[in-house]
């Protein structure tokens, strides 16, 4: 079973292009988090919410709660932005902080 | 502050061999995870541990033991590694389970099994 499902699964994009990654879940959850794996494979929290949207820097995350959906953007896309992007939900209740992950969206973003 | 560390980072076993992957935490979290990354899967958690003194069974225990040592410490065990173990294995940490916390990760452990 897809319980989170990550599209596009590769991304290639020129420098200073708009980027976004979507990610899409069947069920109610209490909250998304976007993490970034670097290609030496250190993983990055870059954001968790559960509802609205947050900002950092070039990043901007949205989640819309009615629509099970949630998408990372990234402006003016760099290639220090090439990394894998991983959508993770918490589904709450009994759950006990456990995330869900998604197979994650590789970015290459070319100079 | 170091974040989460992992020893090794790489590690090559033969069938039936065991190892103990170690992972520590500098962060006075509470909760600890241990997780395995395979190619074209999403992490997947193997146990995780919601306080110290207690350990539980996540999505792929099977193969697996851990231990919570301390608060800082947590290590995974693979007491007879078979080939379908080769993964990347993940630590991570977070404040609590309860609430909706971030989780921050280590550096990971590549272990292949001949």
């Amino acid at each position: 079973k897809n319980e989170v499902e990550q599209s596009p699964q590769n991304l290639t994009a020129q420098e200073g292009e708009f980027i976004t990654i979507n990610c899409s879940y069947s069920v109610g959850i209490s909250a998304l988090h976007w993490l970034q794996q670097h290609p030496g494979g250190g993983i990055v929290s870059l954001f968790m919410l559960s509802s609205g949207k947050k900002k950092h820097g070039r990043l901007i995350a949205t989640i819309n709660i009615q629509e099970k959906h949630s998408s990372l953007h990234i402006t003016a896309s760099h290639p220090r932005d090439s990394a894998v992007y991983i959508c993770a939900l918490r589904f709450g209740g009994t759950s006990y902080g456990k995330l869900t992950f998604g197979q994650g969206t590789i970015l290459t973003v070319h100079p | 502050n170091a974040g989460v560390t992992q020893t090794p980072k790489f590690q090559v076993l033969k069938t039936g061999q065991s190892m103990t992957l170690q992972c520590a935490q500098d962060m006075n979290h509470n909760s600890m995870y241990w997780y395995r990354q395979d190619p074209g899967m999403g992490l997947r958690l193997i146990y995780y541990s919601a306080s110290e003194g207690t350990t539980d069974k996540g999505e792929v225990p099977n193969g697996y033991n851990v231990s919570r040592l301390n608060k800082r410490e947590f290590s995974l065990r693979l007491e007879s590694a078979a080939p379908s173990q080769t993964s990347v294995y993940f630590c991570a940490s977070s404040e609590t389970t309860n609430r909706d916390y971030e989780q921050y990760f280590g550096p990971g452990t590549r272990l292949t099994v001949t």
